[in-house]
């Protein structure tokens, strides 16, 4: 079956570490996203890519970096100067960059935690 | 901008009540309207959609009707059950020049008791 699985489902991070959140699809899907979720607050945008090596910064980048190297990976990582980062993080694709079917496709998320 | 606003949770009713989530939104032009459902530990499902104005979008006895007018698209069902118990977060579709995202309300939880 086709779809996106994020790893690990939970990820404690120690102080000063950084951590990264794996996404992959098999949806031959071009647009990838990542959303954090907070309780109360809904999804916020982090970064999306809508190409293979190429990204953008959403509404609340500061204290992530992603990568898109391969059209079917886009890893998120979670550096130190994220000051809050205990969240739900949930990755989603489309099949193209103007989301012409007007659908998101979303993992099953990632519950990190601060130690 | 473009932003979406939910009522507040979280909802509890009873098996086979009435349900109704309000959804506003505030947006150039009329953009395309969206209900995602989240059930426990998973990620967010497409419930339904509506494309333009008076368009009316239905799943699984769910239903909104996009309403320009007063810039809603309200969620209802007629009878809900135990297994509609999860958050249900608005949408809508924004394009720039480079592509579209989706700016998302911030959920609304419901729940239902038998």
């Amino acid at each position: 079956d086709g779809g996106i699985t994020q790893s690990p489902k939970y990820l404690f991070r120690k102080e000063g570490q950084n951590v990264t959140l794996s996404c992959e699809q098999n949806l031959n899907h071009d647009a990838m996203y990542w959303y954090r979720q907070d309780p109360g607050q809904g999804l916020r945008l982090i970064y999306y890519s809508q190409i293979v090596n190429d990204f953008q910064k959403g509404d609340i980048a500061e204290g992530y970096s992603v990568s898109r190297e391969k059209k079917e990976s886009f890893p998120l990582t979670v550096t130190s100067a994220q000051k809050n980062p205990t969240a739900f993080y949930l990755c989603a694709s489309s099949i193209d960059q103007r989301l012409t079917n007007e659908k998101l496709f979303f993992g099953s998320g990632t519950q990190l935690s601060v130690l | 901008g473009d932003s979406v606003t939910q009522m507040e949770g979280p909802v509890t009713l009873s098996e086979e009540a009435f349900l109704t989530i309000n959804c506003t939104y505030t947006a150039t032009g009329y953009p395309s309207l969206f209900w995602y459902v989240q059930y426990p530990g998973e990620g967010l499902q497409l419930l339904l959609k509506a494309t333009k104005a008076d368009d009316k979008g239905s799943n699984k006895g769910f239903e909104a009707t996009y309403r320009k007018e007063t810039t809603s698209f309200h969620l209802e069902k007629g009878s809900v059950q135990v297994s509609d118990s999860a958050v249900y977060f608005c949408a809508l579709k924004v394009i720039y020049n480079q592509g579209g995202k989706l700016i998302f309300g911030q959920g609304t939880e419901l729940s239902v008791k038998p």
